[in-house]
């Protein structure tokens, strides 16, 4: 079974160009997670969708980030314009309603801003 | 949901047993323990979870205090390849929130 698959992996912008990052969570997952994580520091959570529905975005700077899960699979998120402070590792994950909980992250896209 | 609060690094010999501490003092009665570990430059891998009894599978043992309050994620026999940082989380098991703190980064020596 294919685990959770984002791209790209590596991302080298300038400051001001738009950035998107792309997530297919595993099958059947209806919980699908964007989280930032910073050099150093644990992931911080900036959305989480059920299905196609945003359920908690509170953290997702709304100014120059957004993102989108249409048909409630896959989703993308999106930077416009980026800025030097979004150089991060931008992870998705994903789990199962009704399952143990457990999330499955994928590798990561780890954008670096000029 | 409740914090959590684990020392921010820790060694151990390779062979010996790791052990991971974490506070969660105020957990509430609906919230699990969930450990992670990151290995440097992949996401976050699910390791153990627990509520009140303690756990085990064939990557770890979770101990949980009697009172909640504290945890404690054990390696039977650390290998190089533990070297991660370790994630104590608490998660409320009615929701899907997994919020995670600094990790504590385990290094297993040679």
């Amino acid at each position: 079974e294919a685990g959770v698959v984002q791209s790209p992996r590596y991302k080298i912008i300038e400051k001001k160009q738009p950035v998107a990052f792309w997530c297919n969570p595993i099958s059947g997952h209806n919980t699908l997670y964007w989280y930032l994580q910073n050099l150093g520091q644990g992931p911080e959570l900036l959305i989480r969708y059920e299905n196609e529905e945003a359920v908690d975005d509170s953290q997702l700077p709304k100014d120059r980030f957004s993102a989108e899960r249409l048909k409630g699979v896959d989703s993308t998120l999106k930077i416009q314009p980026a800025e030097l402070g979004d150089s991060a590792v931008y992870l998705c994950a994903s789990s199962l309603a009704g399952g143990t909980g457990e999330l499955f992250f994928g590798e990561g896209s780890r954008l670096t801003v000029l | 949901d409740a914090k959590t609060t684990q020392p921010p690094s820790m060694d151990c010999a390779e062979g010996r047993a790791a052990n991971l501490p974490c506070n969660h003092s105020t957990i509430s009665g609906n919230e699990y323990v969930y450990w992670y570990r990151q290995i440097h430059s992949q996401g976050p891998q699910y390791i153990i979870h627990g509520l009140k009894n303690n756990e085990t599978n064939e990557m770890a043992s979770l101990i949980i205090t009697e009172d909640r309050k504290s945890s404690t994620l054990i390696l039977p026999h650390a290998t190089l390849r533990d070297t991660a940082v370790y994630y104590c989380i608490v998660r409320v098991n009615t929701g899907n929130q997994f919020y995670f703190g600094t990790g504590t980064s385990l290094t297993v020596i040679p």
